[in-house]
């Protein structure tokens, strides 16, 4: 099976901080994301990487950087933490048609 | 723009049928998905339907598509508590059918009443 793990379960962190989030695959998936779930809202994409170096902007990607400088790792970067960025994050990666997502990170930020 | 609607609550009785509901909008999704979430956890995939098939069984689970009325259906047959969660339908999106990229509902909480 496809192993998706993000580095951290849980997170609290302050405002105005540098926050990463990591997450690793071990299926050699060229296509890697992050996702932000909110309640009621469902998952919304922040970034998505299709190879190493390489990404594109999703669907919200204000407050978010991202780095992929393997293809087995894919960070999320929130450069000055904000209360509005407190939600469940999710990683995944894909090989059509399936895409595998990592645990969530629950980061809130206070 | 593209969006992927959901019934947020569904409650049923431990040993009846359950059945999720989802509307889309984008006609060219090569592929529907269903997701399920337990608490606290990512996601998983439970099944997915190409565009061109009417239907797919897999054990307890029946996926309809109806693409005329753009509508995704999941049927659990004799639903048990293990089957309380969120359940997510995802489509792939105007060209995306090459990145993986995933359009989301909102969700529906299934609760299974014992």
């Amino acid at each position: 099976d496809v192993k998706v793990t993000q580095s951290s379960r849980y997170l609290v962190k302050r405002t105005g901080e540098k926050v990463f989030l990591e997450c690793v695959q071990d299926m050699d998936h060229e296509n890697m994301f992050w996702y932000r779930q909110d309640p009621g809202l469902g998952l919304r994409l922040i970034y998505f990487s299709y190879d190493v170096k390489m990404k594109e902007k999703g669907d919200i990607p204000e407050g978010y950087s991202v780095s992929r400088e393997k293809k087995e790792r894919f960070s999320l970067i929130l450069e000055s933490a904000s209360t509005n960025q407190t939600s469940m994050y999710l990683c995944a990666s894909s090989l059509e048609p399936r895409a595998f997502f990592g645990q969530g990170t629950r980061l809130t930020v206070v | 723009g593209e969006d992927v609607e959901q019934s947020l609550f569904l409650s049923v009785r431990e040993g009846d049928s359950s059945v999720i509901n989802c509307t889309y909008t984008d006609s060219s999704s090569t592929y529907l998905y269903w997701y399920k979430q337990e608490p606290g956890a990512g996601l998983q995939l439970l099944t997915y339907i190409f565009s061109n098939m009417d239907m797919k069984q897999d054990q307890r689970l029946t996926v309809l598509l109806n693409k005329k009325d753009k509508h995704l259906s999941l049927r659990i047959a004799d639903t048990q508590t293990g089957d309380s969660a969120i359940y997510f339908c995802a489509e792939t999106g105007k060209g995306s059918s090459n990145t993986g990229k995933l359009i989301f509902g909102q969700g529906t909480t299934l609760q299974v009443k014992p």
